[in-house]
């Protein structure tokens, strides 16, 4: 399989852990990008990396939301000190310069 | 700021039967459009995209789109709706100056009857 992997598919945690996110993109996909879907809603960008840069994140994305991308090709998503309005999928995607972007199956987060 | 409005938040059809949703997008430019479908549990995928080539769109599954400047719409259609069809779709404009800034509708359920 050569899409967007993202791991762990599904998270319970309790208020106040921490939880991380992983994401392999397409090979060869310079851009990375992270969006959050919570119930009957759409997708929201979060933040987006060009190689290892993170170039832009949303207002979304508080101080206890950390990305990284250390080798232009994995990404971590990180949330610190998670409080029960974290609770969505994080969906992870990568695209080519300039081009469509294909999505992963997403990480359904669970805050209890 | 561009921005999609999907029309419908629940369509109900046949199977066999035609399909349309409903998106009008708001964009003081000529925007990039997309469809994704998204089925339970799943990631989104891609149906088909507008580039401001060909104003009729075809993409996967028999779906196709057709961009309307002068009624701002992207409304989806597929002539023949199939069980496998239920999901949830959504409409999608990307940002002109920074396009993988993606903003999407709030999504139609599409329910498929035997």
């Amino acid at each position: 399989d050569t899409g967007v992997s993202q791991d762990p598919r599904h998270k319970i945690t309790k208020r106040g852990q921490n939880v991380t996110f992983r994401c392999d993109p397409i090979s060869e996909h310079n851009r990375l990008y992270w969006y959050r879907q919570t119930l009957g809603q759409g997708p929201e960008f979060l933040t987006y990396f060009q190689n290892e840069a993170q170039l832009e994140k949303s207002r979304l994305l508080s101080d206890r939301f950390s990305a990284e991308r250390p080798k232009g090709s994995f990404s971590t998503l990180e949330i610190q000190r998670t409080e029960q309005g974290d609770s969505a999928m994080y969906l992870c995607a990568s695209s080519p310069m300039g081009n469509t972007i294909y999505f992963g199956e997403g990480s359904w987060l669970t805050v209890v | 700021a561009q921005s999609v409005t999907q029309l419908d938040s629940h369509v109900s059809v046949s199977e066999g039967t035609p399909v349309l949703l409903r998106c009008n997008y708001s964009s003081s430019y000529s925007p990039s459009l997309f469809w994704y479908v998204q089925h339970p549990n799943k990631g989104l995928q891609l149906l088909l995209k507008y580039t401001s080539a060909a104003t009729l769109v075809k993409g996967i599954n028999g779906f196709e789109a057709e961009f309307k400047k002068s009624e701002t719409s992207f409304h989806l259609t597929k002539p023949s709706a199939h069980m496998s069809d239920a999901a949830e779709y959504f409409c999608v404009v990307s940002d002109q100056t920074n396009d993988y800034k993606l903003s999407f509708g709030a999504g139609t359920t599409v329910t498929v009857r035997a």
